[in-house]
């Protein structure tokens, strides 16, 4: 089972501030990463796939980098709407897992 | 409008089983995939399986293996997923969500609003 590795845990930031989080794969899962946000009592709303390919609809401020085993999501500009739990997943091998979540809160 | 509209919140005893429903709308049903995803209450996300409603194939992750069922009704636009032999440990929401496309089936594009299954 690949094992995802989010980080940080959890960050405190600002309206309009940039912020990143990153997830490491166990092993190398090429691009078939993707990137996820939650908002509390909401289902998950998914952003990424192919780890920087936005879906459509997905905002621009949103983006997705890294290969192997080393991704980041970046957040610019960050707004009221965007504090929110964020949730890698990596779709290289069965079964599919998550990284653990990186909450961003105010 | 493309959504999946999942069945309502389950009260269950420990040992029995619960089938939980999920309806696609707004698109082909059996060009994706549906997965089912688990998440305990203020958890991560913990990925049950998947079905492919074009043939019925379904993929389960070795935790599950032996109590989880996959089926769909392409008829009815519906996947359902059926646990059984059901503890405590299963109180969680569960979500269907829609694979996207090739080569990145096994991610998703689309979910369901939850179904919270409560064993007690």
């Amino acid at each position: 089972e690949i094992q995802m590795t989010q980080s940080p845990y959890s960050l405190g930031a600002s309206v309009g501030d940039r912020v990143i989080i990153t997830c490491r794969a166990s092993q190398d899962i090429r691009n078939y990463l993707a990137w996820f946000q939650q908002k509390p009592g909401k289902a998950p709303k998914s952003l990424i796939y192919g780890a920087s390919s936005l879906l459509t609809g997905v905002p621009w401020k949103f983006r997705g980098s890294g290969s192997g085993t080393d991704f980041t999501l970046t957040i610019d500009s960050l707004q009221p709407e965007d504090f929110a739990t964020y949730y890698c997943q990596q779709y290289y091998a069965y079964p599919l897992t998550f990284g653990g979540g990186t909450k961003v809160d105010i | 409008q493309v959504q999946l509209v999942q069945s309502g919140a389950e009260v269950k005893r420990p040992g029995a089983s619960v089938k939980v429903s999920c309806k696609a709308f707004g698109y082909t049903f059996i060009d994706r995939y549906i997965h089912w995803v688990r998440q305990a209450p203020g958890q991560g996300l913990d990925w049950m399986g998947r079905i492919d409603p074009n043939s019925g194939v379904t993929e389960y992750a070795e935790k599950f293996q032996g109590r989880v069922t996959m089926t769909t009704d392409t008829s009815a636009k519906t996947a359902y997923m059926e646990l059984s032999g059901l503890t405590s440990d299963d109180t969680d929401f569960y979500y269907c969500a829609r694979g996207y496309t090739w080569p990145d089936k096994d991610t998703f594009d689309l979910w369901g609003q939850g179904t919270m299954v409560t064993v007690s």
